[in-house]
């Protein structure tokens, strides 16, 4: 079980817009950073969103973050069929003292 | 370029021991912390530790303490991880990433396969 929620899957069309939620709490979210991370089919993770709304050079501008109070969110608009991968949110969690993740999100482009 | 090159899979009986390494290149090892994160078979990512390279210092999940150790060795900048008395379920893809200290990772090694098995 994660400490973060996010859902099993999400679907789209080619070309649609997706997004995808995390939640967490006051520990965990609402205080800190989050980053959300693209893993492709037998790949390592690769960062995608950091600072909650912070693209690393290289990434398009398809990709977005945004956080509200224990909640953020990955948008990804201008679906491609590279896009199948799984996400996952990513933050520090001042009650554990530890780094935490979300049990992912598979997306499928239709 | 950053790069994080992780040791090659193994093969680890029940109970045994496993070291894996990860070699930096492409920045300045001692500015930044690696983590070491692990995802079972279909399973999502599980942080399991730290160590800042500058200082050594070590930071644990309290999950694995005390059955894990982190180090590093700056001259070949180089982080480990020891994980002890093996069961099948730490058959996992075992990863080192890197960030700054307490910031995002951004980096990550391109895994390593640990399978238990008798």
């Amino acid at each position: 079980q994660s400490v973060l929620t996010q859902p099993p899957s999400v679907s789209a069309a080619p070309g649609q817009k997706v997004t995808v939620s995390c939640s967490g709490s006051s520990s965990n979210i609402g205080n800190n950073y989050v980053s959300w991370y693209q893993q492709l089919p037998g790949t390592a993770p690769k960062l995608l969103i950091y600072e909650n709304n912070k693209r690393p050079s290289g990434i398009p501008d398809r990709f977005s973050g945004s956080k509200s109070g224990t909640s953020a969110t990955l948008g990804i608009t201008g679906l491609q069929t590279g896009d199948e991968a799984d996400y996952y949110c990513g933050t520090w969690d001042s009650s554990l003292s530890a780094v935490v993740f979300g049990g992912g999100t598979k997306l499928t482009v239709l | 370029q950053v790069q994080l090159v992780q040791s090659g899979a193994e093969v680890k009986k029940p109970g045994a021991s496993v070291k894996v390494s990860c070699k930096a290149s492409g920045y300045t090892f001692t500015t930044y912390v690696i983590h070491w994160v692990r995802q079972a078979p279909g399973q999502s990512l599980e942080w399991m530790g730290w160590i800042n390279a500058g200082d050594g210092n070590p930071k644990y999940s309290q999950k694995f303490q005390g059955r894990v150790s982190i180090t590093r060795d700056t001259s070949a900048n180089t982080a480990y991880m020891e994980l002890s008395s093996l069961t099948s379920e730490d058959t996992a893809v075992y990863y080192c990433a890197r960030s700054l200290p307490y910031g995002d990772i951004d980096y990550w090694g391109q895994g390593t396969l640990v399978t238990v098995s008798s």
